[in-house]
């Protein structure tokens, strides 16, 4: 099947630095992925749609200025937590449609950023 | 977007047969019936996809009333390893699909 991988696996930042997590996907080509958070004990959160070539859309409540994404190719698009701080510490998930009619998605095997 | 409406928790005993069940009463007529497999720390995993009656792959089956406003995922024979939180979507398959998870059930395997 298809295969979606995230860098880095984990992360540790000081608060008020950036961290930028990449999602690829390794043998099809992804025009739609999106990102999700996951704090402990807790489902999945939608933060992002990410289109390539274009500007993502943001669930409400999910900061854009904070949380920027880039889907710069069809195999890879990057989330940036910009000044980051303790409250933004948890595993972040992206995923990505399969190809053609494929409705299935392919999720990466997570990041988890803590920030100190 | 569809709601789903999953038990928070079930308990099991490995060899037996686990079924869980998924309410999604304003299921749309394009909405497709996805769950979800998730270990502690992972990304979840694709278990099975349906849209009506009944699905079967290597791993489980899906059950999918006429009316399409709940589903079943049934786990035969489960083993410890099969103790996860599952998740049941649904969601738009044809453009735009765009993937909003529930709470999940976490299942729980006993020796």
């Amino acid at each position: 099947g298809a295969v979606v991988s995230q860098h880095p696996s984990r992360v540790i930042c000081k608060s008020g630095t950036s961290v930028k997590i990449e999602c690829r996907s390794l043998d099809f080509q992804a025009t739609t992925m999106f990102w999700y958070r996951q704090f402990p004990k807790q489902s999945l959160m939608l933060m992002a749609t990410s289109n390539e070539g274009s500007k993502a859309t943001y669930e409400q409540g999910v900061e854009k200025d904070k949380f920027l994404i880039n889907h710069a190719s069809l195999t890879l698009s990057t989330l940036t937590v910009t000044s980051a701080h303790p409250e933004d510490s948890s595993f972040y998930i992206c995923s990505a449609r399969g190809p053609g009619q494929d409705y299935e998605q392919y999720f990466g095997p997570g990041t988890r950023l803590t920030v100190t | 977007l569809a709601k789903t409406t999953q038990p928070i928790s079930m308990d099991s005993y490995e060899g037996q047969e686990v079924n869980i069940t998924c309410s999604h009463n304003n299921i749309a007529t394009n909405d497709y019936i996805t769950w979800y497999q998730q270990f502690p720390s992972q990304g979840p995993r694709f278990i099975i996809q349906g849209y009506k009656t009944k699905v079967t792959n290597e791993v489980a089956s899906l059950f999918i009333p006429a009316d399409r406003k709940s589903s079943t995922l049934s786990l035969p024979r489960v083993s410890l390893s099969d103790t996860a939180v599952y998740y049941c979507l649904v969601g738009d398959g044809i453009g735009g699909f765009k993937t909003i998870f529930g709470a999940g059930t976490r299942l729980f395997v006993k020796a």
